[in-house]
């Protein structure tokens, strides 16, 4: 069984530009979830995913987007960065139609904005 | 008020000390509950999922929910130097909230030999 993957590792980039992170879910999963986790703090719902449709949206703005694909993986993307926007970016992925809330997260990418 | 507080810590034990780690919670829909171990700079990691009020055990880790108090805990035996790492509280209130999250602070774990 192929755990959660993401990449980049690490990525650093200025204020005012835009970044796509990649996550690849758990074999046999179908549904991607995107967490934001600053330094010191428990993760943040930023969105998921389900069935390539967003489904289900936490506190953010929208220059934050996603996308699912027909394989199950994402994309997160942030436009116009901000300094605050420095964190470490999870995605976990889950089962939706077997009705498990286990959700099961990547390593992160960390991002820089400096 | 925070939907759901955790004791950052830091916490200190000895080697083979029982740690107890606990979340208390405002929202009553939440359903279920989880405990994720974070290691530095490094993803969480599922280590306990509950539905409901009850106990599960799993090795040296239980987990307890009491939802008519709002609170649940993870109890560690016999701690070791690898369980040192941040211990997260996450809980869910399904439904159309599948898949959302919403996370304790964490509590820093240090088990010194």
């Amino acid at each position: 069984e192929t755990g959660v993957t993401q990449s980049p590792t690490h990525l650093i980039k200025t204020r005012g530009q835009q970044v796509t992170l990649r996550c690849s879910s758990q074999s046999g999963h179908n549904t991607v979830s995107w967490y934001q986790q600053a330094l010191g703090q428990g993760p943040q719902f930023i969105f998921q995913y389900y069935r390539e449709e967003e489904n289900g949206r936490g506190n953010f703005p929208p220059r934050f987007s996603g996308l699912q694909f027909p394989n199950y993986s994402s994309e997160l993307n942030v436009n116009a960065l901000e300094l605050d926007d420095s964190a470490l970016y999870l995605c976990a992925s889950s089962s939706r139609d077997s009705s498990s809330y286990e959700q099961y997260f990547g390593p992160g990418t960390r991002l820089t904005v400096t | 008020q925070k939907e759901v507080e955790q004791d950052p810590g830091p916490l200190s034990v000895p080697e083979g000390a029982i740690v107890s780690l606990n979340c208390t919670y405002s929202n009553s829909a939440f359903q279920y509950f989880m405990w994720y171990r974070q290691y530095s700079r490094k993803g969480p990691e599922l280590l306990m999922y509950t539905y409901s009020s009850g106990n599960k055990e799993d090795g040296r880790f239980t987990a307890q929910v009491d939802k008519s108090s709002k609170y649940i805990s993870l109890f560690i035996r016999d701690s070791q130097p690898s369980d040192s790492a941040t211990y997260l509280c996450a809980m869910s209130a399904g439904g159309t909230s599948y898949g959302k999250l919403t996370f304790g602070q964490g509590t820093i774990l240090t088990v010194h030999p």
